[in-house]
C-alpha cells in the first residue's frame, strides 16, 4: 500500500479555472510534508514545508494546507505558467526521519 | 551559489559497463541524497549520506554503490549496469536540522543501457 497517494493523476484546467490538487498520507506521525514543482526534463523544485495541521503556506497562486491526514495545493486564477508535475512528499517522525517517500505526482495543464 | 550540479546531463551505456555519476552542491549541506524517478513509480531513494565520509542504503540500493570522500561532493556509481538501471537519476541535498531540511535537487542525469 502506498504511504503517499496523490489525486487526480492528470488535471488539465482553463486559464483562471481555480482547483486542488491532493495528498493523502499514511505514515503513522508525520514530520513534515512537502510540496514540490518539477518541470519537464528539469529537478523537483521546492515550494512548500508544512509540519503540522491547520498549518497553512502561501506563494503567488498556490496555498497549501495540511490536516492530519492528507494536504491540498490549492491553485487560484492559474495560468499557462503553472502547467507542471505537483509532487507531494512525506518525511516521517523517529528513526530514518531524513527519508522523504514521494507520491507519484499530479500533472497539471493550463490552457490559455 | 549554483545550488546542486550534476554531471553528466546524459549517459547511454551498454549492458555492463560502469560510470561514474557526480554530484556537487555548494549549500554547506549536511545530508546529500541519490534518488532515481521512473515513469509510474514515483521518486525512489537509493542511497544517502549524513556527512563526509558516510554512506547508507535507501529504498533501492542494488546495484550501486556511493563515496563521499568530500563534504560538497556525492558520486553514484554503477558497477556493471543493466537495462533495469535506465531511468532518470536526481541529486539532493539538504541540512540536517529542521525548519532548514528541505532538500534541494539537481537537474538529473537521464541514462539508457542498452
Amino acid at each position: 500500500e502506498d504511504q503517499v497517494t496523490q489525486s487526480p493523476e492528470a488535471l488539465r484546467l482553463q486559464e483562471g479555472e481555480s482547483s486542488s490538487l491532493n495528498c493523502s498520507y499514511t505514515v503513522s506521525g508525520l514530520r513534515g510534508l512537502f510540496w514540490y514543482r518539477q518541470d519537464p526534463g528539469k529537478g523537483p523544485e521546492f515550494l512548500f514545508t508544512l509540519y503540522s495541521a491547520g498549518e497553512e503556506k502561501e506563494k503567488e497562486r498556490l496555498k497549501a494546507t495540511l490536516t492530519k491526514k492528507e494536504s491540498f495545493l490549492h491553485i487560484t486564477a492559474p495560468k499557462p505558467e503553472d502547467s507542471a508535475t505537483y509532487l507531494c512528499a512525506v518525511q516521517e517522525d523517529g528513526g530514518s526521519n531524513y527519508k522523504l517517500t514521494f507520491g507519484k505526482g499530479t500533472l497539471l495543464t493550463v490552457n490559455p | 551559489n549554483a545550488g546542486v550540479t550534476q554531471t553528466p546531463k546524459f549517459r547511454v551505456l551498454k549492458t555492463g559497463q560502469s560510470m561514474t555519476l557526480l554530484c556537487a552542491q555548494d549549500m554547506n549541506h549536511e545530508y546529500m541524497y541519490w534518488y532515481r524517478q521512473d515513469p509510474g513509480m514515483g521518486l525512489r531513494l537509493i542511497h544517502y549520506s549524513v556527512g563526509e565520509g558516510t554512506t547508507a542504503k535507501g529504498e533501492v540500493p542494488d546495484g550501486y554503490n556511493v563515496s563521499r570522500l568530500k563534504k560538497q561532493n556525492f558520486l553514484l556509481g554503477l558497477e556493471s549496469a543493466a537495462p533495469s538501471q535506465t531511468s532518470v537519476y536526481f541529486c539532493a541535498s539538504s541540512y540536517s536540522t529542521r525548519p532548514l531540511d528541505t532538500q534541494y535537487f539537481g537537474p538529473g542525469t537521464r541514462l539508457t543501457v542498452l
